[in-house]
């Protein structure tokens, strides 16, 4: 699996857009870009994922840059609840003999504040 | 209707003693797996099984043993432990193939070895 670089930290205001930075720029044409969250003292939560074209729903919105290099997780409306680690995964999509194995780097700790 | 549940949440124990983790999910899916959450909340794999047969060991101690009795359960049997067993570990299951495959975590059992 392709390793990734994110930012250790980011602070956003409440009620403003939080945007992550993921730079993956050793990524293959089949892997996909993952996004995790985990929130103090519970298990890491799916947010998203996309493999070249932007994608969005409930919860945030990934844009890829064209060459696939590095990603931008956006949260339009950050609320505190939002306030986590959040994780940059990039793997190959399923099957074969990773089979989902997602493999968690440093994260970058989003704090939301009032 | 919690999707995948581990028990205990806590656990204390000393030098020496066996212990198990339990997990059981009920969303359907052919593949679970074990990951390590350390001090340094580094999350790492540590088993995956998919239809009840070991797919993915990642060079863990062989006094950690996890049995899948069928595909919605992956218990965790840690022998002999040690302070280094200290962590929080979670539980987490996935569907291979086509479609959305993303992988949801249990809370997290937190092992303390004293």
């Amino acid at each position: 699996d392709a390793k990734t670089t994110q930012p250790p930290s980011m602070d956003c205001a409440e009620g403003r857009a939080a945007n992550l930075p993921c730079n993956h720029s050793t990524i293959s044409g089949n892997e996909y870009v993952y996004w995790y969250r985990q929130i103090h003292s519970q298990g890491p939560q799916y947010i998203i994922h996309g493999l070249k074209n932007n994608e969005t729903n409930e919860m945030a919105s990934l844009i890829i840059t064209e060459d696939r290099k590095s990603s931008t997780l956006i949260l339009p409306h950050a609320t505190l609840r939002d306030t986590a680690v959040y994780y940059c995964i990039v793997r190959i999509y399923a099957g074969g003999t990773s089979y989902g194995k997602l493999t968690f780097g440093q994260g970058t700790i989003l704090t939301v504040h009032p | 209707d919690t999707a995948v549940s581990q028990t205990p949440k806590y656990l204390v124990t000393q030098m020496g003693n066996d212990k198990s983790i339990k997990c059981e999910q009920n969303l359907g899916h052919d593949t679970m797996y074990w990951y390590k959450q350390d001090s340094k909340k580094f999350l790492k794999i540590m088993f995956s099984y998919n239809n009840k047969e070991l797919i993915i060991n990642e060079t863990v101690p062989n006094r950690f043993s996890p049995k899948s009795p069928d595909k919605a359960h992956l218990n965790l049997h840690i022998n002999s432990l040690e302070l280094g067993d200290s962590a929080v570990y979670f539980c987490a299951s996935s569907r291979q193939g086509q479609g959305n495959t993303e992988a949801f975590f249990g809370q997290g059992t937190r092992l303390t070895v004293v």
